[in-house]
């Protein structure tokens, strides 16, 4: 069975920054691209990253390139995204996901909250 | 970006009837390569998001098949037959041809 965990949500200020985690088990994590995808409360989805199998390429939108990265430790199972300078407008469930070619999202893990306020 | 139009924004429906959603696109979703990567999802109320169809009209693992995609270019539509009380929650229509990915605002389902 796919799990994916999300970890590191929380409460943060503005500026300042937050690392989430997700843990992924029942299936060869190495094999699949991964993403983030974030909803903020009571609002639709919105993508926010995907990394290759390998960790070789990331891409991102606009609203949070230069300030998120994306990264993966294969050995480890696990994904990551590190959010620096954030925002208000950040506040969401941040979703980690594996994905299927081309963007579409397989499948969900649970979710963890960020609230980005002083 | 492309932009996703979806409508209606809710929808009331009773049990065992049938519902239509939309989702049109601002830019063709033909990628390159020939295929076409609209998906949908279904938000139900205090969960995370599942992906019921990938690719137009392709159920994934363990989806009913009384939900069917169809559609072309830019035009989507999602049909849910035999609605039940599980169906109940957001819509979402998902577009991965072009980045930034990006998705419809949500179609809400409700029970008449």
């Amino acid at each position: 069975e796919v799990q994916l965990v999300e970890t590191g949500g929380g409460l943060v200020q503005p500026g300042r920054s937050l690392k989430l985690s997700c843990v992924a088990s029942g299936f060869t994590f190495n094999n699949y691209w991964m993403s983030w995808t974030r909803q903020a409360p009571g609002k639709g989805l919105e993508w926010v990253a995907s990394i290759t199998n390998s960790g070789g390429s990331t891409y991102y939108p606009d609203s949070v390139k230069g300030r998120f990265t994306i990264s993966r430790d294969n050995a480890q199972n696990t994904l990551y995204l590190q959010m620096n300078s954030l925002r208000s407008e950040d506040t969401a469930t941040y979703y980690c996901t594996r994905d299927g070619s081309y963007g579409w999202f397989a499948y969900w893990g649970q979710g963890t909250l960020v609230t980005v306020s002083s | 970006d492309v932009v996703m139009t979806q409508t209606p924004v809710s929808l009331s429906v009773s049990l065992g009837g049938q519902v239509s959603i939309s989702c049109r696109s601002s830019q063709s979703l033909v990628h390159n390569n020939g295929n076409t990567y609209l998906s949908w999802y279904l938000q139900k109320p205090g969960q995370s998001p599942q992906l019921l169809i990938y690719k137009v009209s392709n159920r994934f693992s363990g989806i009913s098949d009384r939900f069917s995609g169809s559609g072309s270019g830019t035009d989507f539509t999602l049909k849910i037959s035999r609605v039940e009380p599980d169906d109940l929650g957001v819509y979402y229509c998902g577009q991965g041809t072009q980045y930034p990915y990006t998705f419809g605002a949500g179609t809400k389902l409700e029970l008449k």
